[in-house]
């Protein structure tokens, strides 16, 4: 079945870049998402990405995508301690509106 | 404009009592979803709903039960809770097929 995975924590130091990575099985996924759940708090949609872009950049957030690969990536520039959180990666497909949610990566910024 | 609300917040219960979480939207969206997150399993479906009176399984159903009378409404039962149901449950929304989804704030539950 499908499947989307990502590594479960990352920590970095405050001002640096994050990268968090996904890998993800589907190939007729349309659309994949990053979402962001702050703690004790529901997931909500940071971005998104059509299949057919390689790039998307919303302020300090870069979202790179390598279809070939199936890899997702999402790049934070800057971290700030309010970033720290957990990410889930989702892909759907166009047939589909069940999306497939990775397990999570817990990002720590730290001073 | 709430939204996506979840009632209780916050449950506790003992092992056999029935248990309903409640989950009300104010955006008419058609898509609605129950998810159960834990540590090492990240979110996983319960149950989905692609409108009023159509529902469906998701990855993990057993002890669970939903209904859907009305668009806006989407309760979750647990009809005998057992301690592995303890967990944190979400709701989400979907406007559309393949669309984002909006989560609701969760409710914690723990069953003794």
């Amino acid at each position: 079945g499908e499947d989307v995975e990502q590594s479960l924590f990352l920590s970095v130091r405050e001002g640096d870049s994050s990268v968090i990575n996904c890998t993800y099985t589907d190939s007729s996924s349309t659309y994949l998402y990053w979402y962001k759940q702050e703690p004790g708090a529901g997931l909500q949609l940071l971005t998104y990405i059509f299949s057919n872009m390689d790039m998307k950049q919303d302020q300090r957030l870069t979202v790179l995508l390598n279809k070939k690969d199936k890899h997702l990536s999402l790049r934070i520039a800057d971290t700030q301690t309010g970033d720290s959180a957990i990410y889930f990666c989702a892909d759907s497909s166009g047939g589909s509106y069940i999306p497939t949610f990775g397990r999570g990566t817990s990002l720590i910024v730290h001073p | 404009d709430a939204g996506i609300t979840q009632s209780p917040r916050y449950k506790i219960t003992e092992t056999g009592r029935q248990v309903t979480l409640m989950c009300h939207q104010t955006w008419s969206h058609s898509y609605m979803f129950w998810y159960r997150q834990d540590l090492g399993h990240g979110l996983r479906l319960i149950y989905y709903s692609a409108a009023a009176d159509i529902t469906d399984k998701g990855e993990v159903p057993d002890g669970y039960v939903v209904s859907r009378s009305k668009t806006e409404n989407f309760p979750l039962t647990l009809e005998s809770a057992t301690r592995s149901q303890t967990s944190v449950y979400f709701c989400a929304t979907s406007r559309d097929s393949g669309n984002e989804q909006f989560f609701g704030p969760g409710t914690r539950l723990t069953v003794l």
